[in-house]
């Protein structure tokens, strides 16, 4: 069974750009969350998705944003680059919403560079 | 609100020696605990985790976690370290009512052969 993939793998910006990156979940997995890891404030949560609805929302500004298709992948949005949103971008795909306790399935991660 | 302490930035071991992570957390009901990998450049692997029921829990690659309630802590733990093992631990912890996952800072271990 195929992994989680993400496109690209690496992505170079300026600020005040924009960028989207894309998520494909382990087939039959219906939740995607989406992290975001710097050296500084390690893995920190961005916001999780099911059923093309967004159930949980981390603190970060509304620049950053997501949305979830029906057939489960999932794309994130940033806009208005700064130079503080270069960072490793993870996504990660679990079975089931409904029981909490399923592990999450990491892909290899979007790593984005704002200049 | 839910968070996971990892005390120790670095763990330095010998191959063959035994290898324990620490990880400590604070949720306001039961939780639901892991432990992942990271390999440079790589994303995070799933270990172990715990749900409920025996507190050690048995995982990939011979890693093993306990869970003390009482201590709040699911350490780590591998009985015979390789240097292969050398990598980035994150402890995560999931309240049993809530969906977000917060993950520890991370605890990096160097195996020396």
């Amino acid at each position: 069974k195929a992994g989680v993939t993400q496109t690209p793998r690496y992505l170079i910006k300026t600020r005040g750009q924009q960028v989207t990156l894309s998520c494909s979940p382990i087939s039959g997995h219906r939740s995607v969350s989406w992290y975001q890891q710097t050296p500084g404030q390690g893995l920190q949560f961005l916001f999780e998705y099911f059923s093309e609805t967004q159930r949980n929302k981390g603190n970060f500004p509304g620049r950053f944003s997501g949305r979830q298709f029906s057939n489960s992948r999932s794309e994130m949005n940033v806009s208005t680059l700064e130079l503080g949103d270069s960072a490793l971008y993870l996504c990660a795909s679990s079975l089931s919403p409904v029981t909490n306790y399923n592990e999450q399935f990491f892909g290899p991660g979007t790593r984005l560079t704002v200049l | 609100a839910q968070s996971v302490a990892q005390p120790e930035d670095q763990v330095n071991v010998a191959e063959g020696n035994p290898l324990t992570v620490k990880c400590t957390y604070s949720v306001s009901g039961n939780p639901y605990l892991f432990w992942y990998v990271q390999y440079p450049n790589r994303g995070l692997q799933f270990l172990l985790k715990y749900i409920t029921g025996d507190n050690l829990v048995k995982g990939s690659y011979g890693f093993e976690a306990e869970f003390n309630k009482s201590q709040t802590s699911f350490h780590l733990k591998k009985p015979s370290a390789l240097v292969s093992d050398s990598a980035l631990y994150f402890c995560a912890v999931r309240d049993v009512n809530d969906y977000k996952l917060s993950f520890g800072a991370g605890t990096t271990v160097t195996v020396r052969a």
